[in-house]
């Protein structure tokens, strides 16, 4: 089955640019969405197909990909992007939903 | 403004049938745009899908599951419902539904619901 890999954790100071890495093969032509959610709280989706923002997103969250893995990049973050974040892609091969093991990012 | 309320029992003896429903309010179940889907999350643990479900009935599932769940959909109640059997204290978790967009087949979640936890305990 599909597989999608991402970072257990990462931290940047505040003001700085976070990059959550997702690695899956041929990934590219997959269309990759990232949610973040937040402790106590139900995800919310921050990117979709691959670089697209649903409206009420920062433009800080950005989304993009280079061989075999997709990025969420967050510019200037904010105390208040502290979260979880995962990534997800539909499988149309085997008609399976998948999502990466997801990434806590930690603002310090 | 669409929303998503899961409902159903918090708590599941072992061995028992977990059932929760999806009510969809502020827009249609009825709709070729959308799937519907189902997606839980053990207590410190990441997010695992469950299964989707289309407004026809169209069902697509977890392979690690598949033989336990059920997804159905009522579209004059515009709700959809999971089953599922035989549970285990592995089976503990918060549960989700969302919606999911039809982009060449069931794609990204949004939105979501707030999710309920269900616990499985004798």
């Amino acid at each position: 089955s599909y597989v999608l890999t991402q970072p257990p954790s990462v931290s940047v100071a505040p003001g700085k640019t976070a990059r959550i890495t997702c690695g899956g093969n041929n990934i590219g032509g997959k269309s990759v969405h990232w949610h973040q959610q937040k402790p106590g709280q139900a995800p919310v989706l921050v990117i979709y197909r691959d670089s697209d923002r649903p409206s009420g997103i920062p433009e800080r969250f950005s989304g993009s990909y280079s061989g075999n893995t997709a990025t969420l990049t967050i510019s200037g973050v904010e105390a208040g992007d502290e979260a979880d974040y995962y990534c997800q892609v539909w499988d149309r091969s085997s008609y399976h939903v998948v999502f990466g093991g997801g990434t806590k990012l930690t603002v310090l | 403004h669409l929303q998503l309320q899961e409902s159903g029992p918090r708590l599941v003896k072992p061995s028992e049938t977990l059932s929760l429903t999806c009510t969809v309010s502020g827009g249609s179940i009825n709709s070729q745009s959308y799937y519907w889907g189902w997606i839980r999350q053990p207590p410190g643990k990441g997010l695992e899908w469950i299964g989707t479900i289309f407004y026809n009935g169209i069902t697509y599932y977890n392979p690690s599951l598949k033989s336990r769940v059920t997804i159905s959909v009522d579209t004059s109640k515009n709700h959809f419902s999971l089953k599922l059997n035989s549970v285990t204290a592995a089976d503990t978790a918060v549960y989700y539904c969302a919606r999911q967009t039809n982009d060449y087949g069931p794609n990204w979640f949004d939105p979501w619901g707030q999710g309920t936890l269900v616990t499985v305990s004798s």
